[in-house]
Parts: structure tokens; C-alpha cells; sequence
């Protein structure tokens, strides 16, 4: 069963530009929104969370836009850099069992 | 001790063999998680331990999948009569008692011929 839906599947940005991937979770409880960030041969990396009492969060160029009634949230990367260019998950967290990841939107920055 | 180890990185085996991998958390982290992850996909949780006790197995957890974690310290995977559909890589992840802060290794490859 999926719990988590993430768009888009991949997602090509210019330099600088603005960079939004989104998720949509179901009706569950969870602690946590994490994303993650992966490169090729590497394993995830935790990139930034929020907790669901929060509308945003901002770490540098990365948010996160949080929405509870919508179930849904999102990741922002501003002034998107080759360097960025990545596998993103987004992800649920619930203190009493595990994480839960999306299936991922790969990230091209062109330079 | 400056991260999750995993062992081989790329193991290549014939249908039918038994594979094992194995993971070194980072040391202070109570909580270790195995997850499998294929192309294109995020990764799948299959088992984690709290200590030595395993406490949760999904359901992609075959009979032909096993994990252990003597000790509460490093923890193997073990996959009897391996099947092509076993191919992917094969993460393992350490976090302290509560977080959402997994902590990756850089996986184990496994490709089934």
C-alpha cells in the first residue's frame, strides 16, 4: 500500500531557477516530513524535516511548505544549482515504527 | 566511527545461491533498519532492531530472508536461494533510539544471474 505519493518523476530546472517537487500522504499519524537527498552509488542523506504543527520550514536555500489539511507537502530549492542535481524522497516519519519513503523525483539542474 | 558501513558493496551470484550482508552502525545509535531499494524507486523498509531485538519485518520479508543482530552491534541480512527478483540494492540505515534522522550506508549492490 502506498502511503506517500511524490511528483514529479523527474525534473529538469535551468541554473538559478526554482526547483518544487510534492507529496501527498494518506490518513495516518506521523512526527515527521522529512526529505532526503540521494546520489548516484550513495545512500540517502537527510536534507531537511518538519513537524505537522508547522507551515514552513527554511534551511539556506532549501523550505519546506507544509500543508495538514491538504495532506500534502512540498520541497523548494531556490537559485538551483548543478551540485543539486540528485534523487529526492520525500518521507514519513513516526517515532514508533519507521520511515516511509516516496518513490523519488530526479533532478537535473542545467547549466 | 564516522558512519554506516556495509559489506560487500557489489556481490554478483547465480540463482539458487545464499547470499549474507552485513552492516556496522554507527556505534552509539540503539535502532538499525534494512531497507531494499530498486531502480527507481525509493527504498522499501523490510526489518529494523531496536538493540538485539528485532521489532518490526514487512511483508517483502520472505521465509527466504533473515536478519540478525547479536549483540545489539552489527546486524547481517541473509537471503536463501536467491531469485532474480532478489537483484537491487540493499540498504542499511542506524538512527538513536528516537529520530528521523537515519543515518544510510552506501548499500549493498546484489545482482542475480
Amino acid at each position: 500500500q502506498q502511503q506517500v505519493k511524490q511528483s514529479p518523476q523527474s525534473l529538469i530546472v535551468q541554473k538559478g531557477g526554482i526547483s518544487i517537487i510534492n507529496c501527498a500522504y494518506e490518513n495516518t499519524a506521523f512526527d515527521y516530513f522529512p526529505w532526503y537527498q540521494q546520489f548516484p552509488g550513495k545512500g540517502p542523506a537527510l536534507l531537511i524535516a518538519i513537524r505537522p504543527d508547522v507551515s514552513e520550514k527554511k534551511e539556506g536555500r532549501f523550505t519546506i511548505s507544509f500543508n495538514k489539511s491538504a495532506k500534502q507537502f512540498s520541497l523548494h530549492i531556490m537559485d538551483s544549482q548543478p551540485g543539486d542535481s540528485a534523487t529526492y524522497f520525500c518521507a514519513l516519519y513516526s517515532s514508533a515504527s519507521k520511515i516511509i519513503f516516496g518513490s523519488g523525483t530526479r533532478l537535473s539542474i542545467r547549466p | 566511527d564516522t558512519g554506516v558501513s556495509q559489506d560487500p558493496r557489489h556481490k554478483i551470484t547465480k540463482r539458487g545461491q545464499n547470499v549474507t550482508f552485513r552492516c556496522d552502525p554507527i556505534s552509539e545509535h540503539n535502532r538499525l533498519y534494512w531497507y531494499r531499494q530498486t531502480l527507481g524507486q525509493g527504498p522499501e523498509f523490510l526489518t529494523y532492531f531496536q538493540n538485539e531485538a528485532q521489532l518490526e519485518k514487512s511483508r517483502l520479508l520472505s521465509d527466504r530472508f533473515s536478519a540478525e543482530r547479536p549483540k545489539g552491534s552489527f546486524s547481517t541480512l541473509e537471503i536463501q536461494r536467491t531469485e532474480q527478483g532478489d537483484s537491487a540494492m540493499y540498504l542499511c540505515a542506524s538512527s538513536p533510539r528516537v529520530g528521523y534522522g537515519y543515518t544510510f550506508g552506501s548499500g549493498t549492490r546484489l545482482t542475480v544471474v
